[in-house]
C-alpha cells in the first residue's frame, strides 16, 4: 500500500493564482481531511469528508474548496493565493471516526509570493 | 470549545536522559487522546492512543495515561535517543455531531536529543 500520497511535494505560486494539491489513498478510509500547519500554531483543519460525496468545513476553510467524488481522492483547490496561504498541508485518512488513528501524507510545502 | 495544551518547547536533552511532555485538554464528554510524532520533513505519524480514562497507550519505549481527573495526557520515556529528536503533537477527538468528530492538536512540542 502506498498509504497517503500528496502531489506536488513543493510549489511556489504569485498572488491571485489557483492551484489544485491532490491528496490520494489506498486505504479506503471513508474519512479523509485537509489541515495546515504553520510555526507556532500546531495543525489546523481547513475541510474534512466523511465519505464521497459529502465535505465540510472545518476550522479554517476561507479561501479554499474540496470535493469528494470517490473514495480515494480528495483534492484541495485554492481559489486566488494569498500570501496567507503560505503554509505545509497535510492531508490525513482516517478508517473511522473517534479513537481511530490518522494517516497522514508527506506534506505539499506552498509559498505564495 | 476544545482546546489541548502542550509545554512550549523546544526541549533539549542528552541521550539516555527522562523524557516528560506535559499535556492538558479541555473538552466536553470522553474524548479520546493521542499522541503523534512528526519527524524532520515527513508527515505526521501516530505514536500512541488512549480511548477511555486510566488506559495507557504505549509504543517505542514512549508511554502516556489517560488522567480524566487531571484532564492530562502525558508524554514519558524513560532513556531518550538521537533519533527521537522530533516534534511532538498531543490531540484529542471526539464527536461533534451527527456521524462527524472533531479531532484538536496541540501546538507541537519540538524534542531535540543530543549525543
Amino acid at each position: 500500500n502506498a498509504g497517503v500520497t500528496q502531489t506536488p511535494k513543493f510549489q511556489v505560486l504569485k498572488t491571485g493564482q489557483s492551484m489544485t494539491l491532490q491528496c490520494a489513498q489506498d486505504m479506503n478510509h471513508e474519512y479523509m481531511s485537509w489541515y495546515r500547519q504553520d510555526p507556532g500554531m500546531g495543525l489546523r483543519l481547513i475541510h474534512y469528508s466523511v465519505g464521497a460525496g459529502i465535505t465540510d468545513q472545518g476550522e479554517v476553510p476561507n479561501g479554499y474548496n474540496v470535493s469528494r467524488s470517490t473514495t480515494e481522492d480528495f483534492p484541495l483547490r485554492l481559489l486566488s493565493a494569498a500570501p496567507s496561504q503560505t503554509s505545509v498541508y497535510f492531508c490525513a485518512s482516517s478508517y473511522g471516526q473517534q479513537g481511530y488513528e490518522q494517516y497522514f501524507g508527506p506534506g505539499t510545502r506552498l509559498t505564495v509570493t | 470549545g476544545d482546546s489541548v495544551t502542550q509545554m512550549e518547547g523546544p526541549v533539549t536533552l542528552s541521550e539516555e536522559a527522562f523524557l516528560t511532555i506535559n499535556c492538558t485538554y479541555t473538552a466536553t464528554g470522553y474524548p479520546s487522546l493521542f499522541w503523534y510524532v512528526q519527524y524532520p520533513g515527513e508527515g505526521l505519524q501516530l505514536l500512541l492512543k488512549a480511548t477511555k480514562a486510566d488506559d495507557k497507550g504505549s509504543n517505542k519505549g514512549f508511554e502516556a495515561t489517560y488522567r480524566k481527573e487531571t484532564t492530562s495526557f502525558h508524554l514519558e520515556k524513560g532513556s531518550v535517543q538521537v533519533s527521537d529528536s522530533a516534534v511532538y503533537f498531543c490531540a484529542l477527538s471526539r464527536p461533534s455531531g451527527g456521524s462527524n468528530y472533531k479531532l484538536t492538536f496541540g501546538k507541537g512540542t519540538l524534542l531535540t536529543v543530543n549525543p
